[in-house]
């Protein structure tokens, strides 16, 4: 069994500060990581993703995670936000082998309010 | 290519009506997925499917049916509507190739209120 705990459920930031959302999560398999971005009275987007290789990754409007996997964590960064940031983060896992894969197990979210 | 499609988008229900939400994806995934989204809750894992005439609990799945008799779609039926089942339902789905990661796609989502 996998589940995610995202620390914080709201940050409130000024425009061009940095930002932090913490995830973390606990699982008995090896792990996919995930950070889905879900904008106002929209769906889901897959923002970014490890998989395997680099722990570090990065997606293409400037955030990046890193995976640490003795602290069993999968922080999301961004060093300088805008207004259009502003949105609900999701972090999720699922297990990495053929039968395990397809399950996604959310945390409860992180409502980013970015203020001008 | 429309992917992940749902409707209604919106629906409003009285306790003890029943309905179900349409969901349909035309990207041939086998897997398709319920689920529902509360404040303060994140996702959470209704019921889901590996391919047609298969369909498992999700973690949630108490009040809800499922069946799954096409690859393109998965309905979601709320027999008797109660007021704790008020929130916003997604449909997801993703293909099941062995050995390497597959990617979930989301529908819009439909909200649902119950009175």
């Amino acid at each position: 069994a996998q589940s995610v705990t995202q620390l914080d459920s709201q940050v409130p930031v000024f425009e061009e500060a940095p930002v932090e959302l913490r995830c973390n999560y606990s699982s008995s398999v090896s792990v996919y990581l995930f950070w889905y971005v879900q904008y106002p009275n929209q769906g889901l987007q897959l923002l970014l993703k490890y998989l395997s290789g680099s722990t570090l990754v990065e997606s293409i409007n400037g955030f990046e995670a890193e995976f640490n996997k003795s602290q069993t964590s999968f922080h999301l960064r961004k060093p300088s936000v805008h207004i259009s940031d502003t949105a609900e983060y999701f972090c999720a896992v699922s297990g990495n082998s053929g039968g395990s894969n397809y399950k996604l197990t959310f945390g409860k979210g992180t409502l980013l309010t970015v203020n001008p | 290519n429309a992917g992940v499609t749902q409707t209604p988008k919106f629906q409003v229900l009285k306790t003890g009506q029943s309905m179900t939400l349409q969901c349909a994806q035309d990207m041939n995934h086998e897997y398709m997925s319920w689920y529902r989204q509360d404040p303060g809750m994140g996702l959470r894992l209704i019921h889901y499917s590996v391919g047609a005439g298969i369909t498992d609990q999700g973690e949630v799945p108490n009040g809800y049916n499922v069946s799954r008799s096409t690859t393109e779609d998965f309905p979601l039926r709320l027999l008797s509507a109660a007021p704790s089942q008020t929130s916003v339902y997604f449909c997801a789905s993703s293909s099941l190739k062995r050995g390497g990661y597959n990617e979930q796609f989301f529908g819009p989502g439909t909200r649902l209120t119950v009175l």
